[in-house]
C-alpha cells in the first residue's frame, strides 16, 4: 500500500462548479499535512497547509481526519485557473511524502 | 527574492553517460531535498539533507546515484552511468524550520 493515495482523475468539471478531492494516508503517526499544486511542466508550490480543525483560504477549504487517516480539498467556484494536479502532502517521520495527484480540468 | 535554481533545465544524453544535475537552494534555508518525478511512480524523494549532512538517502535507487552538498549553498545529484529508465524531472527543494518546501524548475533528464 502507498504511503499516500490520491485518485489520479482526472476530474473535468464546469466553471462554477464544486470540487472536492480526498487523499488519504498510512502512517497514523504523520505530523502534518499539506496541499501542493502543480501546473503543466512545473514545479510544485505549496497551496495550503491543512490543519486539525480545518481551515480555509478564500474559495478553497482543507480538513483532515486522523481517525480515517484522510485529508481533503474543497474548491468552490472553480475557475479556469484552476486546471492543474493537486498533491497530497504528508509529513512522517520528518520526510515530506507526495501523493501521485489528482488532475482537475476545469471547463469553460 | 531568488528562489532555487536548478541546472540544466534540460539534459539529453546517452545510455552510459554521466549525469551531473546542480542545484542551489534559497539562501538561509537549512533542509534540500532531491526529488525524481516519473508519469508512472510521481514525485519520489531520493535523498535531504540538514544543515549539509545527507539525513535520508532511502531513497535512492541504486549505487549508480549519488548526491553531495559541499556546502550551504550548492548540492549536486550524480548519475553515473546513466540508464534509459533514469528518465525523469529531477526537482531540487529547500527548506527553511517552518518545513514548506520550495522547488526549482526542476531539471529534465532524457537518457537514450
Amino acid at each position: 500500500r502507498k504511503e499516500v493515495e490520491q485518485d489520479p482523475g482526472p476530474f473535468n468539471v464546469p466553471e462554477g462548479a464544486t470540487v472536492a478531492f480526498n487523499c488519504t494516508y498510512s502512517n497514523s503517526a504523520s505530523q502534518s499535512f499539506f496541499w501542493y499544486r502543480q501546473d503543466c511542466r512545473k514545479e510544485p508550490k505549496l497551496l495550503m497547509s491543512v490543519y486539525s480543525s480545518g481551515n480555509e483560504d478564500g474559495r478553497f477549504t482543507a480538513q483532515l481526519n486522523r481517525a480515517s487517516q484522510y485529508i481533503s480539498l474543497l474548491i468552490r467556484d472553480s475557475k479556469l485557473s484552476d486546471s492543474a494536479t493537486y498533491l497530497c502532502v504528508v509529513l512522517t517521520t520528518g520526510k515530506l511524502i507526495f501523493g501521485q495527484g489528482t488532475t482537475l480540468q476545469v471547463k469553460p | 527574492d531568488a528562489g532555487v535554481i536548478q541546472s540544466p533545465r534540460h539534459e539529453v544524453t546517452e545510455m552510459g553517460q554521466e549525469v551531473t544535475l546542480r542545484c542551489k537552494p534559497i539562501s538561509g534555508h537549512n533542509s534540500l531535498f532531491w526529488y525524481r518525478q516519473t508519469m508512472m511512480r510521481g514525485l519520489e524523494l531520493l535523498i535531504y539533507f540538514n544543515n549539509n549532512v545527507p539525513i535520508d538517502d532511502s531513497g535512492m535507487p541504486e549505487d549508480r546515484f549519488s548526491a553531495k552538498m559541499p556546502n550551504a549553498s550548492f548540492s549536486t545529484l550524480k548519475i553515473q552511468p546513466s540508464e534509459p529508465r533514469d528518465s525523469a524531472v529531477c526537482f531540487c527543494a529547500s527548506s527553511s524550520r517552518t518545513g514548506t518546501l520550495f522547488f526549482g524548475e526542476g531539471s529534465r533528464l532524457t537518457v537514450l
